[in-house]
């Protein structure tokens, strides 16, 4: 399995509403991120989990929460999102976090704020 | 910090011909690495090709392939024989082996292929 999956393809959430966005891989990847895409940007990092750990949080709001549960789970729950955080959130994971390392990206999540 | 740039916003290449886009970067660091990534219009994030720093041979993946310039700084992407399903958005990315976990990316460059 060489794949990281993202679920839902598509979101669509309400300014009150708590979701949460699910990233998986079984690569046995100890490094994991979530990058946010706005469109025709690149990718911005927002967290980094090494070891599920949290190594990087890339001063994001606090409306957005990760969670690590294990070695091949990231989670993102959303709460009180704005309309600007409409966005493509990419997972990405990478064989541990430093040095050679290519990053294996998921499909994404497309996530509107309305 | 490291910056990267690519100067190109668009670029248009005819079916089965060349192309190369451009990229440079701004680093302190002597070791690092360099990747070009694709992202079609299912924006997938796709790696097309890695170099790292301390090797001077270029890299080649089939039909792409670079021209890594470490003391310009410079990280140009060829595309030979070009094929419809190149067409996407190409980002230019660079990790130091100082600078944590983090890629940054250009700005990319948006690449059109015509029949």
């Amino acid at each position: 399995d060489t794949e990281v999956t993202q679920t839902p393809k598509h979101l669509v959430m309400g300014m009150t509403n708590k979701k949460s966005l699910k990233c998986e891989q079984h690569m046995g990847h100890r490094a994991m991120y979530w990058y946010k895409q706005k469109a025709k940007k690149p990718p911005e990092l927002m967290f980094v989990y090494s070891y599920e750990k949290l190594s990087i949080n890339e001063s994001v709001p606090s409306r957005f929460s990760p969670e690590c549960p294990n070695s091949s789970l990231l989670n993102l729950h959303l709460h009180a999102l704005q309309p600007e955080d409409s966005a493509l959130y990419l997972c990405a994971s990478s064989p541990s976090g430093m040095g050679y390392n290519e990053q294996f990206f998921g499909p994404g999540t497309r996530l509107t704020v309305l | 910090a490291q910056t990267v740039t690519q100067s190109q916003p668009e670029m248009s290449v005819q079916e089965a011909e060349t192309v190369t886009l451009s990229c440079t970067y701004d680093t302190s660091e002597s070791d690092y690495y360099l990747f070009w990534y694709k992202q079609p219009p299912s924006r997938q994030m796709i790696l097309v090709i890695r170099q790292e720093a301390y090797k001077q041979q270029n890299a080649t993946e089939n039909r792409f392939s670079v021209n890594f310039q470490k003391a310009a700084k410079s990280f140009s992407l060829k595309i030979s024989d070009s094929q419809l399903g190149d067409a996407a958005m190409y980002f230019c990315a660079y990790r130091g082996t100082n600078s944590g976990y983090a890629l940054n990316f250009g700005k990319g460059t948006s690449l059109l292929v015509t029949p």
